[in-house]
């Protein structure tokens, strides 16, 4: 069965501070995609990246980097120099397209990143 | 270009009355789910439509709920009678089936459903 799991529920750093934030996944399927999502404390869910099964290539993007490792079933998410408008909800997903269908986001539960300056 | 339109952003309402929850997708977005958060449950799919017709309903609670999309740039959520259990924030999210960006689910603001 598809699972994700953040086993982190709340971080606390201090500014400028790097900071890992895990998700592990579990998925019978071959082809799959992973996402992080940020909700910071106005509600709203904001996409951050996607990444496919087939594509281990770390990516990163301006103080955001993301390690893909297929070998743990792996997808975490860095912020390098940690600053307080990062202070958010953090949601690790899971999506298994199958057939034409884009198939539905398997969300964590979500790791509370708070940020103090 | 606008994302995901979500109305009302906050609804409160008491226990048996009817709710309706409003999405207008992402324009040329062909999929739209429906998502609701609880602090129980995290985050869990309701139910996603492609090309307005409804694929999966696996996640809808019961019958008391049910959505419609009658074209493509308008679905609703009808609660229907509403029960205090059902207080949640209630996401619609939209995503283009086709394009280079297809499985990157857009989400909207959200509606937060109080029912007392």
């Amino acid at each position: 069965a598809q699972k994700v799991t953040q086993a982190q529920t709340e971080i606390s750093v201090v500014e400028k501070e790097d900071v890992t934030l895990d998700c592990v996944y579990e998925t019978r399927d071959t082809t799959y995609y992973l996402f992080w999502y940020k909700q910071p404390p106005s509600g709203e869910l904001v996409f951050l990246i996607r990444r496919n099964s087939f594509d281990e290539q770390n990516e990163i993007s301006g103080r955001y980097s993301w390690n893909f490792q297929k070998s743990t079933s792996s997808f975490n998410f860095t912020i390098t120099a940690s600053q307080v408008v990062d202070s958010a909800v953090y949601f690790c997903a899971l999506s298994e397209p199958y057939g034409g269908s884009q198939g539905n986001l398997i969300f964590g539960k979500g790791t509370k990143l708070s940020v103090k300056p | 270009d606008a994302g995901v339109i979500q109305s009302p952003r906050h609804e409160v309402t008491e226990m048996g009355q009817e709710v309706t929850l409003r999405c207008k997708p992402i324009s040329g977005h062909d999929y739209l789910f429906w998502y609701r958060q609880t602090m129980m449950r995290g985050l869990e799919l309701l139910i996603y439509f492609n090309n307005n017709v409804p694929i999966d309903d696996s996640g809808m609670p019961e019958d008391r709920f049910s959505a419609k999309m009658p074209n493509a740039s308008f679905s609703t959520l009808k609660i229907q009678p509403s029960e205090p259990r059902d207080s949640a924030v209630y996401f619609c999210a939209s995503t283009d089936g086709q394009g280079r960006y297809r499985y990157e689910q857009y989400f909207g603001p959200g509606t937060r459903l109080t029912v007392t």
